[in-house]
């Protein structure tokens, strides 16, 4: 299957502080990649789609501007988490859509662990 | 109500054992199911697309029930490694995003 990777694997950073993390699809291009946000023990929520050369397009509650999101080329896709806090503490993932047997499917990223202390 | 709902478990079952999950969707337009499985602090991986016909991988059986709008997802002779989280996935079409169950676990006892 196709292969999405995510940098960082995890980190950690203090309150007031942005953080980047980068989701890259390997072997195929994605016009369209999905930021997820996921708490322990609950399932992945999307937070924005992503689209190559135009603005994310943000769900109902994030707030767009503390999730910056740029899509610049078609293998990556940016989310910068500013001024971070506690509360943005989560495990965030990406993925992207490639054509699959069973039209397009979502191949994921391993996923950023982030901690604000 | 959700518009996709799973059983949350956990199942708890011996290895060997058969154990089948369902998953409702609400949207009658909903023309894309997938399952995904989800190891702890993992990503969630393709396990299979779910067609109208039904598809089988190995010890792992999909089938969809349009009338009754559910997904179900049946696993033979489990294995320790089957313990997973294992989530329903729906999408009503291809420009539209894919909606997450909140996800089934599943723990195979030796």
């Amino acid at each position: 299957g196709a292969v999405v990777s995510q940098h960082p694997s995890w980190v950690i950073c203090k309150s007031g502080t942005s953080v980047k993390i980068e989701c890259r699809s390997l072997d195929f291009q994605a016009t369209t990649m999905f930021w997820y946000r996921q708490f322990p023990k609950q399932s992945l929520m999307l937070m924005a789609t992503s689209n190559e050369g135009s603005k994310a397009t943000y769900e109902q509650g994030v707030e767009k501007d503390k999730f910056l999101i740029n899509h610049a080329s078609l293998t990556l896709s940016t989310l910068t988490v500013t001024s971070a806090h506690p509360e943005d503490s989560s495990f965030y993932i990406c993925s992207a859509e490639a054509p699959g047997t069973g039209g397009y499917e979502q191949y994921f990223g391993p996923g950023t662990r982030l901690t604000v202390t | 109500r959700k518009e996709v709902e799973q059983d949350p478990g956990p199942f708890n079952v011996p290895e060997g054992a058969t154990v089948a999950f369902n998953c409702t969707y609400s949207n009658s337009a909903s023309q894309s199911f997938f399952w995904y499985r989800q190891d702890c602090r993992k990503e969630p991986k393709l396990l299979m697309s779910v067609y109208s016909s039904g598809n089988e991988d190995g010890r792992f059986k999909a089938q969809l029930n349009r009338a009754s709008q559910y997904i179900s997802l049946l696993i033979r002779d489990s294995k320790l490694s089957d313990s997973a989280t294992y989530l329903c996935v729906v999408r009503r079409s291809s420009a539209s995003k894919i909606i997450f169950g909140s996800g089934t676990r599943l723990s195979i006892r030796p």
